[in-house]
């Protein structure tokens, strides 16, 4: 069985600040790992993906996240942070050639001006 | 591409009506997925299909949910009778068999309104 944990279910920093959302996993086997992220009243849009190829991964608009194997970890870092940024960031995982994802609680990003 | 397309966007009913969501996935996935949005449960997996097949409905909460793909480019979701608890955000996904490692796409949801 695979779960995913998000600490902080809110997270608030200002502007230009440095942006770290936290997830940690749990797999029997090599994960795939993903972030989404959620503006207020649309869909899921994915953000960048872990598929073994490498361990520090980026994304669009910035952001990057590592996997730290030894940790389970699979955090979101934005070395800025901008107003848009603003919304609900998921972190989500799959098992290798699984179709499920199973995705954590959320954590919603604000930004202060 | 048009992208995963959901209708209606908003749906509000009274206790006890029939609710059917609709999602047209993106053309040439061979998957298709509903997902529940709460604030109390998140974001919850409730039936998947591969090439318009029932894979896992292990997450359909109750017996008044049911899920069709009667083709490729067609799914239903309906609740019949609804109630309050089912008021959410209904998401369908789809993706390839084949490509990306698993990224699925996401249409913009149903916010399901039941009084």
């Amino acid at each position: 069985a695979q779960s995913v944990t998000q600490l902080g279910s809110h997270v608030s920093v200002s502007e230009g600040a440095l942006v770290l959302l936290r997830c940690n996993y749990s797999s029997s086997v090599p994960p795939y790992l993903f972030w989404y992220v959620q503006y207020p009243n649309q869909g899921l849009q994915l953000l960048l993906k872990y598929t073994s190829a490498a361990t520090l991964v980026k994304g669009i608009n910035g952001f990057e996240a590592e996997f730290k194997k030894s940790e389970t970890s699979f955090h979101l870092t934005k070395p800025s942070a901008h107003m848009s940024d603003a919304a609900e960031y998921f972190c989500a995982v799959s098992e290798y050639a699984g179709n499920m994802l199973t995705f954590g609680g959320g954590t919603r990003l604000m930004v202060k001006p | 591409d048009a992208g995963v397309i959901q209708s209606p966007r908003h749906e509000v009913t009274e206790m006890g009506q029939e609710v059917t969501l609709r999602c047209k996935p993106i053309s040439g996935h061979d998957y298709l997925f509903w997902y529940r949005q709460t604030m109390m449960r998140g974001l919850e997996l409730l039936i998947y299909f591969n090439n318009n097949v029932p894979i896992d409905d292990s997450g359909m909460p109750e017996d008044r949910f049911s899920a069709k793909m009667p083709n490729a480019s067609f799914s239903t979701l309906k609740i019949q009778p609804s109630e309050p608890r089912d008021s959410a955000v209904y998401f369908c996904a789809s993706r390839k068999l084949a490509g990306v490692f698993n990224e699925q796409f996401f249409g913009p949801g149903t916010r399901l309104t039941v009084l």
